[in-house]
């Protein structure tokens, strides 16, 4: 069973607009961790931003913030005004265990000017 | 500059061949994974190496094999690959064992692999 959940296989957003790239999950351990990674076609994992399943608040980084919402079970990551660099695929994954880390199947984001 | 690094960044082999992807990190991690992502499929765990040694392999044909000497060093190597196997390779290191502490993932940028 897929335990990341990325339902948007791509999205077109006008620059300087927000745009939300979701994202669910599933687990039954009660310690887990999120994560998005940016991938621009280079190839390179680029991390954006990490949520704790006991963190109290979302997590923000710059531009980046992360809707959790634990009862629904859902990470979703906005970007708040958009950029042309920022298009690119964006994967959200979660940590279960101490080592294990799995990914979604991805969102390519494409920005418009 | 990553502190992962991967060589190398383009590799073109036949099907014979055998050669190894190197991954080495300078982050201090007790942790190295290998992943691959191809077009077809979502990126997929390969391998987890936790303090040197081997706590996953995800149903990976024997054609691959990993080696880690060490909590730096991260080799994969490749003997009589398919066509199938051309893919981007990616390398990532973590450290394992403090939860909340948002001990993420970095990764490498990747080896493109193209068997012929």
């Amino acid at each position: 069973a897929q335990k990341i959940t990325q339902t948007q296989p791509g999205m077109f957003v006008q620059e300087k607009e927000a745009v939300t790239l979701d994202c669910t999950y599933d687990t039954s351990d009660p310690s887990y961790g999120l994560f998005w990674y940016k991938q621009p076609s280079s190839g390179e994992m680029i991390f954006l931003i990490y949520q704790g399943s006991y963190d109290q608040q979302n997590a923000t980084e710059g531009r980046y913030s992360l809707n959790f919402q634990k009862a629904r079970k859902s990470a979703n990551l906005v970007i708040s005004a958009s950029q042309l660099g920022d298009s690119a695929m964006y994967f959200c994954a979660m940590r279960e265990g101490s080592d294990k880390i799995i990914f979604g199947k991805g969102t390519r984001l494409h920005i418009l000017p | 500059e990553t502190g992962v690094t991967q060589t190398p960044r383009h590799l073109v082999m036949g099907m014979t061949n055998k050669k190894s992807l190197k991954c080495e990190q300078h982050l201090g991690h007790n942790a190295m994974y290998w992943y691959k992502q191809s077009a077809k499929k979502p990126l997929e765990l390969m391998f987890v190496y936790n303090f040197k040694e081997q706590t996953e392999n995800n149903s990976v044909p024997s054609r691959f094999s990993p080696e880690c000497p060490n909590s730096s060093h991260l080799f994969l190597h490749l003997h009589t690959l398919q066509p199938e196997d051309s893919a981007l390779y990616l390398c990532a290191s973590s450290q394992v064992g403090a939860l909340f502490s948002g001990n993420t993932i970095y990764f490498g940028e990747g080896s493109w692999l193209t068997v012929v």
